[in-house]
């Protein structure tokens, strides 16, 4: 059974770097695709980054100069880390799963997500 | 960067109704759609895939359809469990969601 939790410091000071852990279960990294995905309080969802199957990355162009995303195999574990956080990055993260159905390095919708971290950013 | 619109975004309706959620996208994404529930205090739930296709374990009563720039999600029977937020999704030249439309009861 495919399963994925995410876990992180819940408060962060503003201007300091946000990591977030993303655990799996019941799949591969070496064959799954995982992305993580942002939603402020009431507001829409944002697509963050992926990490592929093959370890390569892609990150949102509005993000990407904060954002690295990297994983342990070994752990079943992907990691996000963005740096100089603001009040507006205050927002539930979520990571979630592309099925291996896509080939690599191609886009596709996700089919299993985590419960989501809740991020305040806040002095 | 292609723009995901949705419509309405607050949607009441009663029991039983046959309801329509629409998606528009500032260019064609070749069907390369996909629909999520979203519930207060949840993650998001997939629905539809490649516009069209049921997600496995999801009741029949919610359809997808469209083409083009132009998809729209169809839940045939309104029932009180399907009350929460309804997110489109693009993965056609990049990922980018909808702004959702919320789902409430009349």
């Amino acid at each position: 059974q495919v399963q994925l939790k995410e876990s992180g410091p819940g408060l962060v000071q503003p201007s300091q770097t946000l990591s977030l852990t993303c655990t799996v279960s019941g799949l591969s990294l070496t064959s799954n695709s995982v992305s993580w995905i942002r939603q402020p309080p009431g507001k829409g969802l944002e697509w963050m980054g992926v990490i592929w199957s093959n370890g390569g990355t892609d990150y949102n162009s509005a993000i990407k100069s904060r954002l690295s995303i990297s994983r342990d195999t070994s752990k079943s574990q992907v990691f996000l880390k963005m740096n100089s956080l603001q009040t507006e990055d205050t927002a539930m993260y979520f990571c979630a799963r592309m099925p291996p159905v896509f080939l690599l390095g191609a886009e596709g919708y996700f089919d299993f997500w985590g419960p989501g971290t809740m991020v305040t950013v806040s002095s | 960067d292609i723009q995901m619109t949705q419509s309405p975004s607050l949607l009441s309706a009663s029991v039983g109704d046959r309801v329509t959620l629409s998606c528009k996208a500032s260019q064609s994404i070749y069907n390369s759609l996909a629909w999520y529930q979203q519930k207060l205090g949840e993650a998001p739930k997939l629905l539809i895939y490649d516009a069209n296709s049921l997600q496995t374990g999801i009741p029949s009563r919610f359809s997808g359809s469209g083409s083009g720039t132009d998809y729209t999600l169809t839940i045939s029977s309104l029932q009180p469990e399907d009350v929460a937020t309804y997110f489109c999704q693009k993965y056609y030249s990049g990922w980018t969601f909808g702004g959702g439309t919320k789902l409430e009861l009349k």
